[in-house]
């Protein structure tokens, strides 16, 4: 079957830095998305990752391994802005993306 | 209209009755989706279309009929709505997700069915 696992909540601290894990089984692979969704909003798109490694995007980074079927989501300099929660969903060899359930990110000043 | 648009933003609706969910899209966007999102559950495709005439169905597509007449609309009718379809239900559209292309979602439908 296809599955997306993630944490359901992480707590973190003004300034530093945070990482959600994710792990993922889909049919097939064609990539994996993170989203950032605050709560009572639509999912925004952050980053797209189909090779191995790590993309820089800002404060946000995104590393992928696929023989691990493993990705995670690097926030620096953590803003209260930040305080979202945060979809990770894979894409599969159908070309539908598999979502996973959302970490709550929660920013203590 | 920028992007994607929905409406209702929020209804409240009796069980058995009719609803449509409206979508539409300006940015010429050739696949539109639609998903219901629950407390402590990832989004769930509900029905697609890959292009304007074509249409298909995701994981959880029973309750719920779509069509895509045209480019830029994909409504989501419940025939007989039951209390299980209380939801957010967003829309969105992309250039088809070859090649990491994102999908775009509308603001959402927060629909009670009671």
């Amino acid at each position: 079957g296809q599955n997306i696992d993630q944490p359901t909540e992480m707590t973190a601290t003004e300034g530093a830095i945070v990482q959600i894990n994710c792990t993922y089984q889909t049919s097939g692979f064609n990539g994996l998305f993170w989203y950032q969704q605050h709560a009572g909003e639509a999912p925004t798109f952050l980053s797209y990752n189909v090779l191995d490694g790590l993309e820089e995007k800002g404060r946000f980074s995104s590393f992928l391994s696929r023989s691990k079927g493993y990705s995670y989501l690097l926030l620096k300099e953590l803003q209260m802005k930040d305080s979202a929660s945060y979809l990770c969903a894979g894409l599969d060899s159908n070309y539908q993306l598999i979502w996973g359930a959302g970490t709550k990110l929660i920013i203590k000043p | 209209i920028a992007g994607i648009t929905q409406a209702p933003t929020s209804q409240i609706l009796a069980a058995g009755r009719r609803m449509t969910l409206r979508c539409t899209q300006d940015m010429r966007h050739n696949a539109m989706y639609w998903y219901r999102q629950d407390l402590g559950l990832g989004l769930r495709l509900i029905h697609y279309s890959n292009t304007a005439g074509t249409t298909g169905k995701g994981e959880v597509p029973d309750g719920y009929s779509v069509s895509r007449a045209n480019t830029d609309d994909f409504p989501l009718t419940l025939a007989s709505a039951v209390p299980s379809q209380t939801s957010v239900y967003f829309c969105a559209s992309s250039d088809g997700l070859a090649g990491g292309n994102e999908q775009f979602f509308g603001p959402g439908t927060r629909l009670t069915v009671l």
